[in-house]
């Protein structure tokens, strides 16, 4: 019940194409839902992160697209460049905070 | 504004050793946690210090243990080093424990 289940495990996108990647999770006691880009040999950077009070959040090229009914969100990242290409991890944590649980991760490559 | 720092970046150790890792918290933030991540995993939730107490931890054994100082900087101690506990290390500050998480470099840990 405290899993985030996050696919694909890889992505290959061409250059101005749209990446997405899905998270599920099961607790519904989590109310916030970021999003961590990682560079090797970096820590992760928060990216954009949604509660669940709202369906959609933009920011620039990275859209999350939240489904509290099927506790389904999404990253969607618009126009890809080389630089996104990085690690992706979904998190999810509950209202009490501490611990934030972390998807697999999905390592994206956009090619030029 | 400074970030989140951690030392040292990289280390070797041998089993049955001890070490310490070190972080200082990003200006402002009160709440410290710690993560351990595998390589090619997402990071696992080690634990949380709010204000000095410990407030979280995850499924860790005790030879894991941690401090939080006045400054809001922190340690953590691994005890009796095991080959499973060579990974990256994150240390991440937050302005409270249920606020957005700030990811500090990471500390590379390697058990041979």
């Amino acid at each position: 019940q405290q899993q985030v289940k996050q696919s694909p495990q890889s992505l290959i996108v061409q250059k101005g194409g749209i990446s997405i990647i899905n998270c599920a999770y099961e607790n519904t006691a989590f109310d916030y839902f970021p999003w961590y880009q990682q560079f090797p040999g970096k820590g992760p950077a928060l990216l954009i992160a949604i509660r669940p009070d709202v369906s959609e959040k933009k920011e620039g090229r990275f859209t999350i697209s939240f489904n509290k009914s099927a506790k389904q969100f999404s990253l969607h990242i618009m126009d890809s460049q080389p630089g996104d290409s990085a690690t992706y991890f979904c998190a999810a944590i509950g209202n009490q905070g501490g611990k934030l649980i972390f998807g697999q991760g999905t390592e994206l490559s956009v090619k030029p | 504004e400074t970030g989140v720092t951690q030392s040292p970046t990289h280390l070797i150790k041998t089993r049955g050793q001890q070490v310490t890792l070190r972080c200082s918290s990003q200006s402002g933030h009160n709440t410290v946690s710690w993560y351990q991540q595998a390589l090619g995993q997402g990071p696992q939730f080690i634990f949380q210090y709010y204000r000095e107490e410990e407030n979280g931890r995850g499924n860790f054994p005790p030879r894991f243990s941690g401090l939080q100082f006045p400054n809001y900087s922190s340690e953590l101690n691994v005890n009796a080093l095991e080959l499973d506990d060579s990974a990256l290390y994150l240390c991440a500050s937050s302005l409270d424990p249920i606020r957005e998480l700030f990811f500090g470099e990471g500390s590379r840990l390697t058990v041979l």
